[in-house]
């Protein structure tokens, strides 16, 4: 079974410049979730996702960051325009709704 | 609020030693409870969870974690560590009334298995 893909893996951008990560989830998994991992910290929820409706999105800022994912299946997570606090590793994880989670590998954003 | 607590930064201990990494949480309920683990430039990987039953779970890499209703802890522990589990851990919790699926994580512990 291949597992949650995202790309690209690293991403150097500058402040105020623009960024899209992509995250494709395990196929069959209606669970998408976008989680921000500042270092030293453990994984905080952007949003989730049911299918292609949005189910939480409470630490999203609305501002800056943007979610979507068109037909239910892959997703995309932008951020306009980007701030140096938003240097992090951006993980995105699916679930088959048994509880656990899949992770992808991550997007290690690096703003200058 | 709902939170998870992983109180230590840093485990050591010894190769062939027993580990013990610790947990808390404080939802109200009887909440789903996982460890992952997080290996450098890698997502993290599931190890275990606990739903309901025995208070004793057993996961991937010879990892087990015991459930503490009373002292609302879920502890991971392995009987002989090995240098190959270096890594970082993260224990997260999904409050019982979460039909959205929401999860909670600790902000991680590293450990540090020695030679």
């Amino acid at each position: 079974e291949a597992g949650v893909a995202q790309s690209p893996r690293y991403k150097i951008i500058e402040k105020r410049q623009s960024v899209a990560f992509w995250c494709n989830p395990i196929s069959g998994h209606a669970t998408l979730y976008w989680y921000q991992q500042i270092l030293g910290q453990g994984p905080k929820l952007l949003i989730q996702f049911q299918n292609n409706g949005v189910v939480d999105d409470s630490q999203l800022p609305k501002d800056r960051f943007s979610a979507e994912r068109l037909k239910g299946v892959d997703s995309t997570l932008k951020i306009q325009p980007a701030k140096l606090e938003d240097s992090a590793v951006y993980l995105c994880a699916s679930s088959p709704q048994t509880n656990e989670q899949f992770f992808g590998p991550g997007t290690r954003l690096t703003v200058l | 609020a709902q939170s998870v607590a992983q109180p230590e930064d840093q485990v050591n201990v010894a190769e062939g030693n027993p580990l013990t990494v610790k947990c808390t949480y404080s939802v109200s309920g009887n909440p789903y409870l996982f460890w992952y683990v997080q290996y450098p430039n890698r997502g993290l990987q599931f190890l275990l969870k606990y739903i309901t039953g025995d208070n004793l779970v057993k996961g991937s890499y010879g990892f087990e974690a015991e459930f503490n209703k009373s002292q609302t802890s879920f502890h991971l522990k392995k009987p002989s560590a090995l240098v190959s589990d270096s890594a970082l851990y993260f224990c997260a919790v999904r409050p019982p009334a979460s039909g959205t699926y929401k999860y909670i994580f600790g902000t991680g512990t590293r450990l540090k298995v020695l030679a």
